[in-house]
């Protein structure tokens, strides 16, 4: 089945900055990876995803990219706020029915 | 409009004993899925469902049963507690080519 790996586990970064986070998949027939923010207490929640006719999208201080070639998907947060503290998860999945997860990143945003 | 509901929220249960939980949506998906959240392992699949009366085995389904009787619910039940099944159990729902949506969890403890 579909592996994904996903780093780093934790992410510490100063109010402002920029927060990256990086996923491996193994299977070349994926062809949809979304992320997942889950606060504490609550379940996952989508806040971004892309398919693999895509390389890039954007929606206002999140991105995905994707490289297809390297199998491998990232996810960038600009202009990080202390409401961006949470855990982020990676997902792929190849027959859109079955998602495959990351281990998750434990992002913390410091004042 | 509730959308992913799951009972109960936190258990407490002696090794050996048996119990339900139980995943209702009002979102009228398809779909429907028990993952097991594990600190450092990220959502593993236990069981999921393609629609009403039909259930298939996911990555981890040993010391699991499922059943959708109905299409709205979605009943994961443990025959015999072990306390290697002391987990966050998620319920999800989607319809194809959608994001998933999570329920809010159940804590459960094995003792």
């Amino acid at each position: 089945g579909e592996n994904v790996e996903q780093h780093p586990s934790t992410l510490s970064v100063q109010e402002g900055d920029s927060a990256v986070i990086k996923c491996t998949y193994s299977d070349s027939a994926s062809n949809y990876f979304p992320w997942y923010k889950q606060e504490l207490g609550k379940g996952p929640q989508l806040i971004i995803d892309i398919r693999s006719n895509v390389g890039e999208k954007k929606d206002q201080r999140i991105a995905v990219t994707l490289n297809k070639t390297a199998k491998h998907f990232s996810l960038h947060i600009t202009e990080t706020q202390p409401e961006d503290s949470a855990v982020y998860f990676c997902a792929a999945s190849i027959d859109d029915y079955k998602l495959s997860f990351g281990a998750g990143t434990t992002v913390t945003v410091r004042a | 409009n509730a959308g992913v509901t799951q009972t109960p929220k936190f258990r407490v249960l002696k090794t050996g004993q048996s119990m339900t939980l139980l995943c209702a949506q009002d979102m009228n998906h398809e779909y429907m899925y028990w993952y097991r959240q594990d600190p450092g392992m990220g959502l593993r699949l236990i069981h999921y469902s393609v629609g009403e009366g039909t259930t298939a085995k996911g990555e981890v389904p040993d010391g699991y049963n499922v059943s959708r009787l109905k299409k709205q619910n979605f009943l994961l039940g443990l025959e015999s507690a072990a306390p290697s099944q002391t987990s966050v159990y998620f319920c999800a729902t989607k319809e194809p080519n959608t994001e998933a949506f999570f329920g809010q969890g159940t804590r459960l403890t094995v003792v």
